[in-house]
């Protein structure tokens, strides 16, 4: 099966800092990764879709880029909104497995 | 507009067996592929099992293999997954998504909409 690695784990950054979040897949999945925000207690959320596809009504001060193997979703300008959980998630497989997730705290 | 909700979760002793569904609405259900995914209190998102448009397709993550059964009705736009020899690991917030769908000879991938969640918890 294909893993995948997301860094960092946790993530302190204040609002308007610039965030980048890195996924590493064990082998190349092309261009089918994903990228999900989590809230506690909230189902996850579709940002981004084959790599840097944004979902209809997310802000465009994310953006998602990459190929083969690693991969990197972008804030551009952290909002108060935008502390959450990331998960990046790859389609290359029909094993649809996720990254570990990163946490964006409030430094 | 799209609408998954589950149902069936509840508190299970190991070894037991529960039955999810997810009622689907909103969007054209037999067009879809469809997973469930889960989430162990505190823990990142696992996907669990995955099913075709059809159903003649289906995946299964290693921990679930032999022991969960994924299925889906298209005439009640409803999807399925059958849990036995449940363990104490298997406790989890259960969710179902819309994976994605092909269309003209191209495919997307996407778990565009979840469902709330269920909680399954398996213990003594």
């Amino acid at each position: 099966d294909i893993q995948m690695t997301q860094s960092p784990s946790t993530l302190s950054a204040s609002v308007g800092d610039r965030v980048t979040i890195t996924c590493r897949a064990s082998q190349t999945i092309s261009d089918w990764l994903a990228w999900y925000q989590q809230k506690p207690g909230k189902a996850p959320n579709l940002l981004i879709y084959k790599v840097s596809t944004l979902e209809d009504g997310v802000p465009s001060r994310f953006s998602g880029s990459g190929s083969g193997t690693e991969f990197t979703l972008t804030i551009s300008s952290l909002q108060p909104d935008d502390f959450a959980t990331y998960y990046c998630q790859q389609f290359n497989t029909f094993s649809r497995t996720f990254g570990q997730g990163t946490k964006v705290e409030i430094k | 507009q799209v609408q998954l909700v589950e149902s069936g979760g509840g508190l299970v002793k190991p070894g037991g067996s529960l039955r999810l569904s997810c009622a689907a609405s909103g969007f054209a259900f037999h067009n879809y592929y469809m997973s469930w995914v889960r989430q162990a209190p505190g823990k990142g998102l696992e996907w669990v099992s995955y099913i075709s448009h059809s159903g003649n397709a289906v995946y299964y993550a290693d921990s679930v293999k032999g022991r969960f059964t994924i299925s889906r009705d298209n005439s009640k736009k409803s999807l399925y997954l059958q849990m036995n020899s449940l363990r104490a690991g298997d406790t989890a917030v259960y969710y179902c998504a819309r994976d994605g769908y092909c269309s003209g000879g191209a495919c997307y991938w996407g778990f565009d909409s979840w469902g709330q969640g269920i909680l399954v918890t398996v213990s003594s």
